[in-house]
């Protein structure tokens, strides 16, 4: 089944402790990209990634890393997160940068206390 | 970014009811789409729309990309209890790397 899939669904950290958020997709897409989701402010994106070992920075890139070494693979850092951290997180991945369809994983809710 | 405006934030309708949404932007966009999200999972692509006027329709969805292409316009016929969700717009400029989202609006069918 296509899909992406991320790791974990859910998470309680607290502050400073470094996490990472793993994205996978089974499509061989060359487009993937990280974004929050919080109340009244919609998806904004994180960062982007066109190709392996290519990305860039999205709209609100401040506190996260990210890292491309594989085409299947786009795990999301966060090196010491704050409780502004504390959002609903989306991995999405499409074929190419200009394709229209972007296929989302299910979302990974963060808590930092 | 891109701001795009969506309304309204919230609907609640009686099953069967007619619903309508807009998104607006202050940049013209070349591409507009609107994804449905339910509880727990991601959004999922309803409609794309390519050029100024266009009108689309999937099943009970239709959509339209607006004159100045800098406003769409989503509308659902005779609600059903599944169609609960929050709906996004988004638009894609014309380099296509990013898409902006709108802030969603939160639909919610009585039955």
């Amino acid at each position: 089944e296509a899909q992406v899939t991320q790791n974990p669904r859910y998470l309680i950290t607290v502050t400073g402790k470094k996490l990472t958020v793993t994205c996978s997709q089974n499509m061989n897409h060359e487009y993937m990209s990280w974004y929050r989701q919080d109340p009244g402010l919609g998806l904004r994106q994180i960062y982007y990634s066109m190709n392996v070992e290519v990305t860039d920075k999205g709209d609100v890139p401040e506190g996260y890393k990210v890292s491309r070494k594989e085409k299947r693979n786009f795990p999301l850092i966060l090196e010491s997160p704050s409780p502004n951290q504390t959002s609903l997180y989306f991995c999405a991945s499409r074929r190419l940068a200009g394709a229209r369809e972007q296929f989302f994983g299910p979302g990974t809710r963060l808590t930092v206390l | 970014g891109q701001q795009l405006n969506q309304s309204p934030q919230s609907m609640f309708i009686q099953e069967g009811e007619d619903v309508s949404m807009n998104c607006t932007s202050s940049s013209i966009f070349n591409t507009w789409l609107w994804y449905k999200q339910e509880p727990g999972e991601g959004p999922v692509l309803l409609i794309a729309l390519y050029k100024a006027g266009e009108l689309t329709s999937n099943g009970r969805l239709t959509a339209q990309f607006g004159i100045t292409r800098k406003d769409s316009f989503l509308n659902i016929s005779a609600s059903i209890p599944s169609d609960v969700g929050i709906y996004f717009c988004a638009g894609q400029l014309g380099n296509g790397n990013q898409f902006y989202f709108g802030t969603g609006t939160s639909l919610t069918v009585i039955p």
